[in-house]
């Protein structure tokens, strides 16, 4: 058990629709990752926060953004879903944001769109 | 900016072989390595963590890796395969972004063991 957790852990919907996953951090850790992971991209960064703060932006769509809020725990929000956006999301955390503190992931919301 | 490449996208050993996974990465700057494993219907795990400390990375499960500069390697083994290291292993690096930290990953490399 990582510490982090993620949900739900399956979300079934239809393209044109919005939806929203949840990550709670380990505990004391002050740093959210966000991460997509599909069979053609293989696992992409999204976004990362610090204490609530947005620090990094990787290859997130404009159509997803994210927030992490003062109890720490974030939200990946995902609108106007297209076909393409199936995959498995992963929230990580860290203690802080040092490249060398290794992040811990937790079970992923696996999001199917029909 | 960082990247890694992990050699094999299957690799099949028998229980009790040896299991040797490749990763080489590319880093304009000394880099912080990881191994993680991935379960089936499961999350990443760190199986271990090179951070500029001894070269030689013994991690869970039985795992190690060593870190060699002047081949741009971290490859990942493990002496004996158990039945249970059936999984998908990733290697990865952290690279500087907009003043933080992400992690970049290799395309992952499936282990099958035969027994």
């Amino acid at each position: 058990d990582s510490g982090v957790t993620q949900t739900p852990k399956h979300l079934i919907t239809a393209t044109g629709q919005r939806v929203t996953l949840r990550c709670s951090p380990r505990s004391g850790d002050l740093s959210v990752y966000w991460y997509q992971q599909s069979l053609d991209q293989g696992l992409q960064f999204l976004i990362q926060y610090y204490n609530g703060e947005e620090r990094a932006k990787g290859n997130i769509l404009e159509r997803f953004s994210a927030q992490q809020f003062p109890d720490l725990h974030s939200e990946l929000n995902l609108s106007s879903l297209e076909l393409g956006d199936s995959a498995l999301y992963f929230c990580a955390s860290s203690e802080g944001q040092g490249g060398y503190q290794p992040q811990h992931f937790g079970d992923g919301t696996r999001l199917s769109i029909l | 900016a960082q990247s890694v490449t992990q050699l094999g996208s299957h690799v099949s050993v028998s229980e009790g072989a040896l299991v040797l996974l490749r990763c080489n990465y590319s880093s304009s700057v000394p880099p912080y390595l990881f191994w993680y494993v991935q379960y089936p219907n499961q999350g990443l795990q760190l199986l271990l963590k090179y951070t500029s400390a001894a070269t030689l990375v013994k991690g869970i499960n039985g795992f190690e890796a060593e870190f060699k500069k002047s081949e741009t390697s971290f490859h990942l083994t493990k002496p004996s395969a158990h039945m249970s290291d059936a999984a998908e292993y990733f290697c990865a690096v952290s690279d500087r972004i907009q003043g933080a930290q992400k992690l970049v990953f290799g395309q992952g490399t499936r282990l099958t063991i035969n027994p």
